[in-house]
């Protein structure tokens, strides 16, 4: 069965510091991973996509299929990046829906 | 371009009653989806429309019912309303509802069922 989870509901950390938020998939086939971002008060929003190989924001996430992880991380973390973090899977299986995690909050505190 | 709008953005309503949920797409957009949000939990799948067909459903009842109209707004329909079924409803629309094309979500309705 496909499933994101994300083990941690919360994470904070001091301004400046590197930022790793972790995500694990079980899908059979070749996944198409996201994060998606929710500010406060703002809509859920893409953040990145593991096929465009893009950082946004400073953030960036590698598809590591070995471990079937897809981790997002920030060397230096912003206070304005304290947000909702969700990692989705793209289930091929039903439509293109979108499998996602419980999220993880993030707090960035100066 | 106001983005995906859903409407309402509140509603209450009593166990066994109906509720219809609509939401607009961007415009160009040809396919919509819905999640159903419950606190603390990431969105879940339930419906994708594109072209106005059903692309897919989520493990959800059949009391949960949807349809995409010919401007490609849709509605969410749940019948016979149970207390758990209150949650936090979230459009998404796309161009091509796949994932080369991304999905923009809208503010959500929030469904109080008493």
């Amino acid at each position: 069965a496909q499933r994101v989870t994300q083990p941690e509901k919360l994470l904070s950390v001091f301004k400046g510091a590197p930022v790793e938020l972790k995500c694990n998939y079980s899908y059979s086939g070749s996944p198409e991973l996201f994060w998606y971002v929710q500010y406060s008060r703002q809509r859920l929003q893409l953040l990145l996509r593991h096929i465009s190989r893009e950082s946004i924001k400073g953030f960036t996430a590698d598809l590591n299929k070995g471990e079937t992880s897809f981790h997002l991380k920030k060397p230096f973390a912003q206070e304005e990046d304290s947000a909702m973090y969700y990692c989705a899977l793209e289930d091929r299986n039903s439509g293109y829906a979108l499998n996602f995690g419980k999220g993880t909050s993030l707090l960035v505190t100066p | 371009d106001a983005g995906v709008t859903q409407s309402p953005t509140h509603l209450i309503k009593t166990r066994g009653q109906h509720v219809t949920l609509r939401c607009s797409p961007i415009s160009g957009h040809k396919s919509v989806s819905w999640y159903q949000q419950v606190l603390g939990q990431g969105p879940q799948f339930i419906f994708q429309y594109y072209e106005k067909e059903e692309r897919g459903r989520g493990n959800f009842p059949d009391r949960f019912s949807a349809r995409q109209f010919p401007n490609y707004s849709s509605e969410l329909n749940v019948n016979a309303l149970l207390l758990g079924d209150s949650a936090l409803y979230l459009c998404a629309s796309s161009y091509l509802g796949t994932g080369g094309s991304e999905a923009f979500f809208g503010q959500g309705t929030r469904l109080t069922v008493v």
